[in-house]
């Protein structure tokens, strides 16, 4: 299957600071990324959906001030948690959509990434 | 919101198959059936997908009923490795008209030697 990598695994921070999250696609184009978010013994979150080129759209309750994403090119999207609090803390996944595969829908056309487990002190 | 029900556990000892049930009861007649499982501390992995036929591959086995209101997920050889948290997922159109997968509960299995 196609493959998703993130960077970083993980990462320590200070509250008040910012974060960077990476999420490429390594071997296809992803016109459309997804990020969700995973708190301890919890379903994944649905956050927001990144577009290639084009402003995310958040789902309900999530800041888009706070959480920006970028779409700058086919194979990756960044999620940036600004001024992180211990709240934020949390398991932070990001999935791309294939899009050579997503006409013939003969197989699933959504990846995930292995996650990045955001810690914030 | 997630359009799915789910048992929150399930045991099943190895070399047995496991089958996962879910309800999907106000499924719309385009949206497709997704499962997934989650390792701990992985990103999801996908398994399986389907409309309304069948459909097999070399992980599991998916039945959708006829009416589509519920589906079950087969693992015919479970092993120690399969256990995980299987996601049953409805895809669906947001406004914008893209696809989004939005995850339920899921059930937990577990494998037992």
């Amino acid at each position: 299957g196609a493959v998703v990598s993130q960077h970083p695994s993980r990462v320590i921070c200070k509250s008040g600071t910012s974060v960077k999250i990476e999420c490429r696609s390594l071997d296809f184009q992803a016109t459309t990324m997804f990020w969700y978010r995973q708190f301890p013994k919890q379903s994944l979150m649905l956050m927001a959906t990144s577009n290639e080129g084009s402003k995310a759209t958040y789902e309900q309750g999530v800041e888009k001030d706070k959480f920006l994403i970028n779409h700058a090119s086919l194979t990756l999207s960044t999620l940036t948690v600004t001024s992180a609090h211990p709240e934020d803390s949390s398991f932070y996944i990001c999935s791309a959509r294939d899009l050579l595969r997503l006409a013939s829908q003969s197989t699933d056309t959504q990846y995930f990434g292995p996650g990045t487990r955001l810690t914030v002190l | 919101d997630a359009k799915t029900t789910q048992p929150p556990s399930m045991d099943c000892a190895e070399g047995r198959a496991a089958n996962l049930p879910c309800n999907h009861s106000t499924i719309s007649g385009n949206e497709y059936v997704y499962w997934y499982r989650q390792i701990h501390s992985q990103g999801p992995q996908y398994i399986i997908h389907g409309l309304k036929n069948n459909e097999t591959n070399e992980m599991a086995s998916l039945i959708i009923t006829e009416d589509r209101k519920s589906s079950t997920l087969i693992l015919p050889h479970a092993t120690l490795r399969d256990t995980a948290v299987y996601y049953c997922i409805v895809r669906v159109a947001d406004r914008y008209n893209t696809d989004k997968l939005i995850f339920g509960t899921g059930t937990r299995l577990q494998v037992f030697p």
